[in-house]
């Protein structure tokens, strides 16, 4: 157990919605950042958060946006659903700073756009 | 930009033998390294790190080993079992910086 919480497991909704995804970090951890994981993309780095700032920004689409909130829990947006969002979506945590330390997955939300 | 190659996709081995896989490197100025496992319908968990200034390192199970002149990593797994089969990734960088490769599958015959 990574101790990184993220809900819901699975998400199946239709092309135009809107859907919000939620991340606990591991406790004490104050870095959280978003993958996205398709078959045909590997591991895609999203967003990266650090103590409710925006520290990085990846290959986020402008429909997705994400925050992190003062407990440090994080939120991932995404709206004007396509089928192409249909994908896992995984958070991971780190420790302070972020250097030299490893990144702490969940097990992901599964995106399903129909 | 930094990329990383994986010399085997797939990787079979007996159940009991020791398992090997290889991750080649681009960045020489990559200084950390990490493997992941990532089993199906899970996150990617992190298995053992190393950083540039160690050429081996040890865990229960794995053993890391880092060739900085070819820059070279291999995931050593002894007597493999059948909940190591996963997809194995090498993982150069920190933080977003990580850079994930496609990953090798190892199989774990019975």
């Amino acid at each position: 157990d990574s101790g990184v919480t993220q809900t819901p497991k699975h998400l199946i909704t239709a092309t135009g919605q809107r859907v919000t995804l939620r991340c606990s970090p591991r406790s004490g951890d104050l870095s959280v950042y978003w993958y996205q994981q398709s078959l045909d993309q590997g591991l895609q780095f999203l967003i990266q958060y650090y103590n409710g700032e925006e520290r990085a920004k990846g290959n986020i689409l402008e429909r997705f946006s994400a925050q992190q909130f003062p407990d440090l829990h994080s939120e991932l947006n995404l709206s004007s659903l396509e089928l192409g969002d249909s994908a896992l979506y995984f958070c991971a945590s780190s420790g302070q700073g972020a250097g030299n330390s490893p990144l702490h997955f969940g097990n992901g939300t599964r995106l399903t756009v129909t | 930009g930094e990329s990383v190659g994986l010399h085997l996709p797939t990787l079979s081995v007996q159940e009991g033998d020791n398992s090997i896989i290889n991750c080649a490197y681009s960045n020489s100025a990559s200084d950390y390294f990490i493997w992941y496992k990532q089993e199906s319908g899970k996150g990617p968990q992190f298995i053992i790190d190393i950083r540039s200034n160690m050429d081996k390192r040890q865990g229960q199970r794995v053993t890391v080993l880092l060739n900085k002149t070819v820059k070279h990593l291999s995931l050593q797994i002894a007597a493999t079992q059948p909940g190591d089969s996963a997809v194995y990734f090498c993982a150069p960088g920190e933080g977003f910086k990580t850079i994930f490769g496609a990953g090798t599958r190892l199989f774990v015959k019975a």
